[in-house]
C-alpha cells in the first residue's frame, strides 16, 4: 500500500499568517494516464471532511483562493496564504492512484 | 444537488453485526462508484471499499476482507455496508463518498461525503 506521510501533525498559526502543510507518499502518485491524483481535504470539528484539492493544485468550486496546492511525484503541499479562524481543523491529504486509497496521518491546524 | 443521507447511529454489542444505509440523491448513481471511509474516535481516515452501483461489483480493503459486504439497491438509490464479527475497535463514524472514472478527465474521488453514522460497539 502506498503509504502517505504528513507533516507537521500540529500547526499553531497566527490568524493571517501563511500555513504549509507537507505530504510524502511512499511511491510516485503519477498515474498511468498521466494525471497525479493528490488530494487534500479539511475537516472541521464536529464535521465530515470536505475536499478541498484535486488532482494537486485544482481548487474545489467554493473553497477559498487563500487555499493552493503544488508539488508532483511524491511530494506535495498545501498552503493557506492568510489562515482565517475559520481554517481551523484537522487536514488530511489522499492518494487516489493506487488501491487502495489511501490517506495521510493528519496535520491538526489551530490559531495561537 | 448532490447529496448523502446516512442512516442513524447504532450501538451493539461485540460479535454482532452492523448495516449502515447511505441514500444517494441529486446525481445519477450508476454513474458513478461509492466509497466506505470510517474514522475512529480522535484518529484519521481509514477507507475501507468500494462498490460499483451499477455492477454490484466491490473492491474492500484487506484490513476488513471477509468482515465486510457492500451492496447497493438502485431502485432506491440506497448503497449499504454491513460489518460483521463486530469488536470495539470497531467503534468509529462511517462515512460514505462517492467517485468516478471519467474516460476524460480521469479520477475523482471523495467530492461529496454523507454525515457520517456513529457505530458504537461495547458490552
Amino acid at each position: 500500500d502506498v503509504v502517505m506521510t504528513q507533516s507537521p501533525l500540529s500547526l499553531p498559526v497566527t490568524l493571517g499568517q501563511p500555513a504549509s502543510i507537507s505530504c510524502r507518499s511512499s511511491q510516485s502518485l503519477v498515474h498511468s494516464d498521466g494525471n497525479t491524483y493528490l488530494y487534500w481535504f479539511q475537516q472541521r470539528p464536529g464535521q465530515s471532511p470536505r475536499r478541498l484539492i484535486y488532482k494537486v493544485s485544482n481548487r474545489d468550486s467554493g473553497v477559498p483562493d487563500r487555499f493552493s496546492g503544488s508539488g508532483s511525484g511524491t511530494d506535495f503541499t498545501l498552503k493557506i496564504s492568510r489562515v482565517e479562524a475559520e481554517d481551523v481543523g484537522v487536514y488530511y491529504c489522499m492518494q487516489g492512484t493506487r488501491w487502495p486509497r489511501t490517506f495521510g496521518q493528519g496535520t491538526k491546524l489551530e490559531i495561537k | 444537488q448532490v447529496q448523502f443521507v446516512q442512516s442513524g447511529a447504532e450501538v451493539k454489542k461485540p460479535g454482532a453485526s452492523v448495516k449502515v444505509s447511505c441514500k444517494a440523491s441529486g446525481f445519477t448513481l450508476t454513474s458513478y462508484y461509492i466509497h466506505w471511509v470510517r474514522q475512529a474516535p480522535g484518529q484519521g481516515l481509514e477507507w475501507m471499499g468500494i462498490i460499483n452501483p451499477s455492477r454490484g461489483s466491490t473492491t474492500y480493503a484487506q484490513n476488513f476482507q471477509g468482515r465486510v459486504t457492500m451492496t447497493s439497491d438502485t431502485s432506491t438509490t440506497t448503497v449499504y455496508m454491513e460489518l460483521s464479527s463486530l469488536r470495539p475497535e470497531d467503534t468509529a463514524v462511517y462515512y460514505c463518498s462517492r467517485g468516478r472514472n471519467d474516460p476524460v478527465t480521469g479520477y475523482s474521488d471523495f467530492d461529496y461525503w454523507g454525515q457520517g453514522t456513529l457505530v458504537t460497539v461495547s458490552p
